[in-house]
């Protein structure tokens, strides 16, 4: 069955700083990549994902994703964060034959002024 | 559009008592899934729809029952509540089982006691 781990629960950064949230996956033969985000008190919306191709991928608000297969990565990261984009954030993935989507823990980034 | 919507927001219960969990959506989504979010566990699959009337277990079905009469709507019913149920619940759907876009609704917080 396929897995997801975030290592960072939460990850603290300055308004316009840089961020980088990590997610690895278990290796599979083809897998479907995603980040959701969740703002307080709302449900899910999907930030981006890769299903083929290009591995850089580019989402809503300014995030973007690099599919890593080497590295069984798909790390998350924004050149400069805004106060409104403190939020949870999940890593998502999907085994081939569309298999059901698995979740990480999540990550919580906590912007500050 | 409103999406997918979930009712009630918040539910409290006493132990051993049922109720049931309201989802519709509004956007004809063929698949339609429910989910409970834990604390440091991230989103857990309870079960989920690929049509109407054929429903299908997830990673956490003990407890829970579904059916699936109409496109729209997928309820959620909890049979005898436990403490170990308490959790935030979210629905979502989209067009079709697989990579397309999942759509979460808002959420119901359970507490049981």
């Amino acid at each position: 069955a396929q897995s997801v781990t975030q290592l960072d629960s939460q990850v603290p950064v300055f308004e316009e700083a840089p961020v980088e949230l990590r997610c690895n996956y278990s290796s599979s033969v083809s897998v479907y990549l995603f980040w959701y985000v969740q703002y307080p008190n709302q449900g899910l919306q999907l930030l981006l994902k890769y299903l083929s191709g290009s591995t850089l991928v580019k989402g809503i608000n300014g995030f973007e994703a690099e599919f890593n297969k080497s590295q069984t990565s798909f790390h998350l990261r924004k050149p400069s964060v805004h106060i409104s984009d403190t939020a949870e954030y999940f890593c998502a993935v999907m085994g081939g034959g569309f298999q059901k989507l698995v979740f990480g823990t999540g990550t919580r980034l906590l912007v500050s002024p | 559009n409103a999406g997918v919507t979930q009712t009630p927001k918040f539910q409290v219960l006493k132990t051993g008592q049922s109720m049931t969990l309201q989802c519709a959506q509004d956007m004809n989504h063929e698949y339609m899934s429910w989910y409970r979010q834990d604390p440091g566990m991230g989103l857990r699959l309870i079960h989920y729809s690929v049509g109407a009337g054929i429903t299908d277990q997830g990673e956490v079905p003990n407890g829970y029952n579904v059916s699936r009469s109409t496109t729209e709507d997928f309820p959620l019913r909890l049979l005898s509540a436990a403490p170990s149920q308490t959790s935030v619940y979210f629905c979502a759907s989209s067009r079709v089982r697989g990579t397309d876009t999942q759509y979460f609704g808002p959420g119901t917080r359970l507490t049981v006691l």
